[in-house]
């Protein structure tokens, strides 16, 4: 199979909590893992990726941790602010150069 | 580095009438995509190309849509006959993979109403 799954769907944050949204995959081909970032009308832009042979990657406030024996990965925003309200999207893709398989998405609302 | 761009950004058009979207990648970059994403979904593959050669199509890509790159720069992608069904944002990626990336760098999308 080549589902990428999301959850939650919606989440709503305080400012300066931690928005933790997760993804689970069928595919073990499956070679690269980018989530991404967008906001109304605009389209996507990529925030932070990881590949399977790494548990946890770390990019200033944002942490993916990478589960490769469940399948799962997760996308951690420390500190959340009004201005990461946004919807967030994982992704695989097994093929280099290939098609990406996005989740569902996760719309993200930081109250202030 | 301008970024990928897309054109028109928006267009409404009546069921039954044909449009024609244009993709133009980063320089150099010889992967190009296109997506289609629907309201409160995440991007569907369409289809790609390396240079000028369509490398795979989605079972998305009914024979109302054709895509072209014709001399392995910008990108078109066509749709005949259009249903209310075709509204959607159509986006367009593009990467560079000899280098050793796999990040796809989207553009701003055309988004297409059909009445």
């Amino acid at each position: 199979q080549q589902q990428v799954k999301q959850s939650p769907q919606s989440l709503i944050v305080q400012k300066g909590g931690i928005s933790i949204i997760n993804c689970a995959y069928e595919n073990t081909a499956f070679d690269y893992f980018p989530w991404y970032q967008q906001f109304p009308g605009k389209g996507p832009a990529l925030l932070i990726a990881i590949r399977p042979d790494v548990s946890e990657k770390k990019e200033g406030r944002f942490t993916i941790s990478f589960n490769k024996s469940a399948k799962q990965f997760s996308l951690h925003i420390m500190d959340s602010q009004p201005g990461d309200s946004a919807t967030y999207f994982c992704a695989a893709l097994y093929n280099q150069g290939g098609k990406l398989i996005f989740g569902q998405g996760t719309e993200l609302s930081v109250k202030p | 580095d301008t970024g990928v761009s897309q054109d028109p950004r928006h267009k409404i058009t009546k069921r039954g009438q044909n449009v024609t979207f244009r993709c133009d990648p980063i320089s150099e970059h010889n992967r190009l995509y296109w997506y289609r994403q629907t309201l409160g979904q995440g991007p569907e593959f369409l289809t790609y190309f390396q240079n000028e050669a369509q490398l795979e199509k989605s079972r998305l890509l009914s024979d109302r849509f054709s895509a072209e790159r014709p001399k392995g720069s910008f990108s078109t992608l066509e749709i005949q006959r259009t249903e209310q069904g075709d509204s959607a944002m159509y986006l367009c990626a593009s990467t560079y993979p000899d280098s050793g990336t796999d990040t796809q760098y989207f553009g701003p999308g055309t988004r297409l109403t059909v009445l």
